[in-house]
């Protein structure tokens, strides 16, 4: 199973907006609604902030939101604030009942 | 507050076993499914299993599968990752993560921080 393709960096200024996205196939993304995103700082262990592609757990900035079209799922991060600096992480369900991570992309607030 | 606390991490030599350990707290064990996922180093990450609340389904990413066994004991509130014939590209900071659901899913709710292990000569 092939990790789902990130973009390797983003960058934006304080109070834009950015999007990462996270390419699959029709055998993980495409075919199943179960995409979640993970947030991690360096040295720190990541943190839930998307799951089933749209939802927020309780205490994620509602900055952050999810969505998905065709083999491709996309974060974006609105307002964007210096503290959201840090690494982010896509993952999905696949066909073979595993779940596979995304390549990794490193945000960077300018 | 929930607690995941990993041990048994280290350095070994390729084709050799090792067996991590993570006991969790502060929270109903045996309510929620478990997930082994591994990080590189400097680079991404990697599933590696994923438990059921009551042990009944486990399943395991593929480079993994054939060598590693998770295994749960709910009366200890504790999570074990066996890993045998290690080799140099399971080097890795493995760590112990709470489902959201009783059974295994995407949803990766709480993280441990994590135990390193090494596979040199």
């Amino acid at each position: 199973q092939s990790a789902l393709t990130q973009p390797a960096s983003v960058s934006g200024s304080p109070g834009q907006s950015i999007t990462i996205s996270c390419t699959g196939t029709s055998s993980d993304v495409g075919a199943y609604n179960y995409v979640s995103w993970y947030q991690q700082h360096p040295g720190k262990a990541p943190k839930l902030i998307i799951y089933e592609v749209t939802n927020r757990p309780s205490g994620v900035s509602n900055r952050f939101s999810g969505s998905k079209s065709g083999n491709t799922a996309s974060l974006t991060i609105s307002g964007l604030q210096a503290e959201d600096e840090a690494d982010y992480y896509c993952c999905s369900f696949t066909a073979s009942t595993t779940y596979v991570f995304g390549t990794g992309t490193k945000v960077t607030v300018l | 507050e929930v607690q995941l606390v990993e041990s048994g991490g280290g350095l070994v030599q390729p084709g050799t076993s090792l067996r991590l350990s993570c006991a969790a707290s502060g929270y109903t064990f045996d309510d929620y499914a478990m997930h082994w996922v591994r990080q590189l180093p400097g680079k991404g990450l990697e599933w590696v299993s994923g438990i059921s609340w009551n042990g009944d389904y486990i399943s395991y990413g593929d480079s993994v599968k054939g060598r590693f066994t998770m295994s749960r004991d709910n009366a200890k509130n504790s999570l074990y990752l066996q890993m045998n014939s290690l080799r140099a590209d399971d080097t890795a900071l493995y760590y112990c993560v709470k489902d959201r659901h009783t059974s295994v899913s995407h949803i990766m709710y709480v993280w441990g921080q994590g135990t390193t292990v090494t596979v040199s000569s």
